[in-house]
């Protein structure tokens, strides 16, 4: 399976702080992607980072990947309450249309 | 900004019945999606679709499901017969490209599915 699975199941933080979600994967991949997905509602992609790539930001969102030891983590800066979600990590399956998603990482941020 | 969109939000049926949700992708996209999330699991791809036909589905699903593009715009997800497991919440997603180079996917708001 090239599921991602991340880590820490949940994480509880303060306003301002930041919060850093890992994921490891088991297989080779071309990209890995992350997603956010609010109490209830649909996915939201934040971010791609290709397989070539060892880090990338955007906005107060910082990826970074090692192919070499299959992880990535996400690093979101300054947290907001409004951050208060599930975070998950996709890989794309071998055919290349599939996401594997992990069970993803709980933020709680608190004002 | 375009997004895809679902129907109905939350749809109650009893076991046994056929059920239909409705997805209209993103208007430019070719490449259509169907997930689904058991309430407290992590989400499940179920199907993908292109050029009028499935390119890849997973092992959830059988023969049960179906899946159709009867229109330029719909994108369908078809349970013949609902079980107690089918119980979930449905997402529908749309991607321009696919493969290697990276399909980022949009994803519309979901359809909960009771059955009872």
């Amino acid at each position: 399976s090239q599921q991602g699975e991340e880590d820490p199941q949940a994480l509880s933080i303060q306003e301002g702080e930041n919060a850093t979600m890992n994921c490891s994967y088991k297989t080779s991949i071309n990209n890995l992607q992350w997603y956010r997905q609010n109490s209830g509602r649909g996915l939201v992609h934040l971010i791609l980072i290709r397989s070539n790539e060892r880090e990338k930001h955007s906005g107060r969102l910082r990826v970074t990947l090692d192919t070499s030891k299959k992880s990535s983590s996400l690093l979101i800066t300054a947290s907001r309450a409004a951050d208060t979600a599930s975070y998950f990590c996709a890989t794309n399956s071998n055919s290349g249309y599939a996401l594997n998603f992990g069970k993803g990482t709980s933020l709680l941020v608190t004002p | 900004e375009p997004e895809v969109t679902q129907t109905p939000s939350h749809q109650v049926t009893q076991m046994g019945q056929e059920v239909i949700l409705r997805c209209v992708p993103i208007s430019n996209h070719l490449y259509f999606y169907w997930y689904r999330q058991i309430l407290g699991q992590k989400v499940e791809f179920l199907v993908s679709f292109y050029n009028n036909e499935i390119s890849e589905k997973s092992e959830i699903f059988d023969d049960q499901f179906s899946v159709e593009r009867p229109d330029g715009s719909n994108f369908t997800l078809k349970i013949r017969s609902t079980k107690l497991e089918d119980s979930a919440m449905y997402f529908c997603a749309s991607s321009r490209l696919a493969g290697g180079i990276g399909n980022e996917q949009f994803f519309g708001p979901g359809t909960r599915l009771t059955v009872l």
